[in-house]
């Protein structure tokens, strides 16, 4: 399985700045995803990043807020803009190596919103 | 649309005793994937359920494909305490087949 390593950890931001995630993945994927945890709740899928085009944004969620950047086969980056507290949320990156797999998700990012 | 029901949300068993989440979609699903998040973790896949009315076992975990590919469920027979998470399943639909729906979790805790 792939090694998936995500960073920051965590972090602690002003309300009205901006922080972007960033996501290593071991071997190259074709798609990598971005999704969203708030405490105690499922997984939201923000968009799907395609090296080479623009990001597949899901329904409530917009370039604006969350651009997002795929430089080639084994990087992704999510930017959280404008933040506010609603934002305070888990960040997570994920690949999927083959449908038999599944989806192998990074450790993830805390982010508190202040 | 295309989203994916789950049922019970929390579970609480003695340690020992058997626990089942179900898992249920309004729309016939392409397959189903299960996962386990402990607490403070990430999510981590567990199988993929493919075919209509399909088993599959790992151990004490049995997973289940329903016959008309709308419902799946986990079975965890006799728990034990590194049991403890949330269990989600994840549909996928043949008419988005690059992304997954992950459904709200079941939260299973286990009392020595």
């Amino acid at each position: 399985s792939a090694v998936i390593s995500q960073k920051p950890s965590r972090d602690i931001c002003q309300r009205g700045t901006s922080l972007t995630i960033q996501c290593q993945v071991d071997s190259q994927v074709t798609m990598m995803f971005w999704y969203r945890q708030q405490p105690g709740q499922s997984l939201t899928l923000i968009a799907t990043a395609n090296q080479g085009s623009e990001a597949t944004y899901e329904s409530g969620f917009v370039i604006d807020k969350f651009p997002i950047s795929r430089p080639n086969l084994t990087f992704s980056t999510l930017t959280v803009s404008n933040m506010s507290p609603e934002d305070s949320s888990i960040y997570l990156c994920s690949v999927e190596f083959g449908s038999d797999y599944g989806y192998t998700f990074g450790s993830g990012t805390r982010l508190t919103v202040v | 649309g295309q989203q994916v029901m789950q049922i019970p949300q929390y579970q609480h068993v003695q340690e020992g005793e058997d626990f089942t989440t179900y898992c249920n979609s309004s729309t016939t699903l392409s397959n189903i994937q299960w996962y386990k998040q402990r607490p403070g973790g990430h999510p981590v896949f567990l199988i993929q359920l493919v075919k209509s009315g399909e088993v599959k076992k790992q151990k004490r975990l049995t997973f289940q494909f329903g016959e008309a590919k709308k419902n799946s469920s986990l079975h965890i027979t006799a728990t034990q305490t590194t049991d403890v998470g949330t269990y989600f399943c994840a549909g996928r639909w043949i008419t988005s087949y690059d992304k997954v729906i992950f459904g709200p979790g079941t939260s299973l805790s286990v009392i020595p």
